[in-house]
């Protein structure tokens, strides 16, 4: 069974950088068929699509936080990271790693059909 | 970017209720939808995709329409367990943008 796993600071202070490492286990991230993501959820609030990575490294963003995130993968430790620069309150967030199937395509058919638990990110000071 | 626009935002409703919720994309995406749901202090839990293809597991009074622009989730007979938010999301363009939610709570 599949199972991904968030870890990181909880607290982040305004203008440092957030880190995030999903583990996955059960599976490997290496998998040319799988695409790996972020999503997050600000409290109260609704859902917004960070960011995906592929094994081979390429990665599409969300242009809204383009400037400031970072997704990368670690196939040895069978891991991916977000690193989201300059953040601010706006930013605190519960933050899930999840996979898609991949397809070769922009338009795609496959939405998130494994997510992990999620991490609270608090910015403050 | 594709901004998806869910109504209603919250609905009340009682358990053996039958239930529509709407999806409504700001250009068409084809079949490119997925639906889920997500109760309190969990991760989203993926109920639909391909607009009306039931994910593995998914109980069959789910179900799932449209094409295009405008889409639906329904639920045949609400159970204890449905109530809970739901998002759709679109995966026709990127960023992968998800409507604002739907909170079904108890009547």
């Amino acid at each position: 069974q599949l199972q991904l796993q968030e870890s990181g600071p909880g607290l982040v202070k305004p203008s440092e950088t957030l880190s995030l490492t999903c583990t996955v286990s059960g599976g490997s991230i290496s998998s040319s068929s799988y695409y790996w993501g972020w999503i997050r959820q600000p409290p109260g609030k609704g859902l917004e699509w960070i960011g995906n990575i592929y094994y081979s490294g390429s990665t599409y963003y969300n242009p809204s936080l383009k400037s400031r995130v970072t997704i990368s993968v670690d196939t040895s430790k069978n891991q991916f990271s977000l690193k989201l620069s300059s953040v601010t309150a706006a930013d605190t967030a519960v933050y899930y790693c999840a996979r898609r199937i991949y397809c070769s395509s922009t338009s795609c058919y496959w939405p998130y059909d494994y997510w992990g638990q999620g991490t609270l990110v608090t910015v403050s000071s | 970017d594709i901004q998806l626009t869910q109504s209603p935002s919250f609905l009340s409703a009682s358990v053996g209720d039958r239930v529509t919720i709407t999806c409504r994309a700001s250009q068409g995406i084809s079949s490119f939808l997925a639906w889920y749901q997500q109760k309190p202090g969990k991760a989203p839990k993926l109920l639909i995709y391909a607009a009306s293809t039931l994910q593995s597991g998914v109980p069959s009074r789910f179900s799932g329409s449209g094409s295009g622009t405008e889409f639906t989730l329904t639920i045949s007979s609400l159970q204890p367990e449905d109530f809970a938010t739901y998002y759709c999301q679109q995966l026709n363009s990127y960023p992968r943008t998800f409507g604002q939610g739907t909170k079904l709570e108890i009547k």
